[in-house]
């Protein structure tokens, strides 16, 4: 079991680009979710995706949006890229939505934005 | 609004001697704890987790956490630090499953050195 992939690992844009990044969850988990954590801080949550809809959302504005796939697998998409949304963006898969289920952590992918 | 405040970013100890990484949470509900730790270029990993059973809880490599209501704290702590425990660690608080909300809130971290 390869545990929770995402890709691609670094990521280097421009402010006002768009980025997608990638996740694929552990063998047999169904549940998806996203959380950007800034250097030194600890990680926001951004979304979570069940049955491929978006169950729950952060305190993260609409340029940051996401889909699931019947795979489970999942995107995120942020839109106009601006200084500040330079952060490791970590995904974690938990097996269905009850929020006390173990997330399983993939390693990240870093953007910075320049 | 639930949050969770982790009370020392640093802590530094020697090899052998204890490890404590104190957590205070505030929630209006009954939460769900956790306590993950997180090594460089590594994913999180969760250590161990409370969820209204036994107070004292148990977890992998030797750390163990004790829930206190009336302190609303969920300190973390190990007898003897090893070289490898050196890591960031995060306190976590979630809401109750019947609140139909799924965030994980995650304290800002405690970055553990273990000198030799």
């Amino acid at each position: 079991d390869a545990g929770v992939t995402q890709s691609p690992t670094h990521l280097i844009k421009t402010r006002g680009q768009q980025v997608t990044l990638r996740c694929s969850p552990k063998s047999g988990h169904d549940t998806v979710s996203w959380y950007q954590q800034a250097l030194g801080q600890g990680p926001q949550f951004i979304f979570q995706y069940y049955e491929e809809e978006e169950r729950q959302r952060g305190n993260f504005p609409d340029r940051f949006s996401g889909h699931q796939f019947p795979n489970y697998s999942s995107e995120l998409n942020v839109n106009a890229l601006l200084l500040g949304d330079s952060a490791l963006y970590l995904c974690a898969s938990s097996l269905d939505d009850r929020p006390d289920n173990e997330q399983f952590f993939g390693p990240g992918t870093r953007l910075t934005v320049l | 609004a639930q949050s969770v405040t982790q009370l020392d970013s640093h802590v530094s100890v020697s090899e052998g001697t204890p490890v404590l990484l104190r957590c205070n949470y505030s929630s209006s509900y009954s939460p769900s704890l956790f306590w993950y730790v997180q090594h460089p270029n590594k994913g999180l990993q969760l250590l161990l987790k409370y969820t209204s059973a036994a107070t004292l809880v148990k977890g992998i490599n030797g750390f163990e956490a004790e829930f206190k209501k009336s302190e609303t704290s969920f300190h973390l702590t190990k007898p003897s630090a090893h070289m490898s425990d050196a890591a960031e660690y995060f306190c976590v608080v979630t809401f109750p499953l019947d609140t139909g909300r799924r965030a994980l809130t995650f304290g800002s971290g405690t970055r553990l050195q273990v000198q030799p």
